[in-house]
């Protein structure tokens, strides 16, 4: 079975310095990888997405992420993080069914300092 | 464009009492729609997801039940709540017979049992 591991659980960064957060997957084929974030009492919004080609995805919010196949990661960076960036994000990997099932990381949360 | 609906946005309940989440689609058809339970500081655990009308899949055994009584129209149920449904709801929706599976959010609703 497939799974997600988000080894930071929280993060701090200040504000205009760079941001990586880790995801690791665990999965028997080619992955389709997702970066979701959450603010506090939302929903999921989808940040990229990565199913084929281009190893480097960008996304909404100046948002990068880069898909290693022999590390099994899919790590998303920011150049420069701003005070609105603080929020909850989570790595998903989709099964190929046509249930279109995600399994989620636990999630990492972003604190960003003054 | 596509929307998604939920409601209500937050609800208390005391233990013993029967629930029901509405989650609403507009803009699409035959949509894949998922229901996930967040509990605090915690990733997403899917509870049920379904394919079509009348087709619902529960991914772990538990005190809730699903229903799809229409296309675009996904119910979370319970008979007797317990202190452990607490938590956060969130209801998603993909696109159908697709590979790829990028998943759309609702606001949620924030459960309390007391």
């Amino acid at each position: 079975a497939q799974s997600v591991t988000q080894p930071d659980i929280h993060i701090t960064v200040s504000e205009g310095a760079s941001l990586e957060l880790r995801c690791n997957y665990s999965y028997g084929a080619t992955p389709y990888l997702f970066w979701y974030v959450q603010s506090p009492g939302q929903g999921l919004q989808l940040l990229l997405k990565y199913f084929s080609g281009d190893t480097l995805v960008q996304g909404i919010k100046g948002f990068e992420a880069e898909f290693k196949r022999s590390q099994s990661s899919f790590n998303l960076r920011k150049p420069s993080v701003h005070w609105s960036d603080a929020a909850e994000y989570f790595c998903a990997v989709g099964v190929r069914t046509n249930a279109g099932k995600s399994t989620f990381g636990d999630g990492t949360t972003l604190t960003v300092k003054p | 464009s596509q929307t998604i609906h939920q409601w209500p946005a937050t609800l208390v309940q005391p233990v013993g009492s029967p629930l029901s989440l509405e989650c609403t689609v507009e803009g699409t058809s035959n949509p894949n729609l998922y229901w996930y339970r967040q509990a605090a500081g915690r990733g997403l655990q899917l509870l049920f997801y379904s394919v079509g009308i009348g087709q619902i899949s529960s991914e772990v055994p538990q005190n809730l039940s699903a229903s799809r009584p229409q296309d675009r129209q996904f119910i979370l149920s319970s008979k007797k709540l317990l202190l452990s449904d607490s938590g956060f709801y969130l209801c998603a929706w993909s696109l159908p017979d697709r590979d790829y599976n990028e998943q759309f959010f609702g606001p949620g609703t924030r459960l309390t049992v007391l």
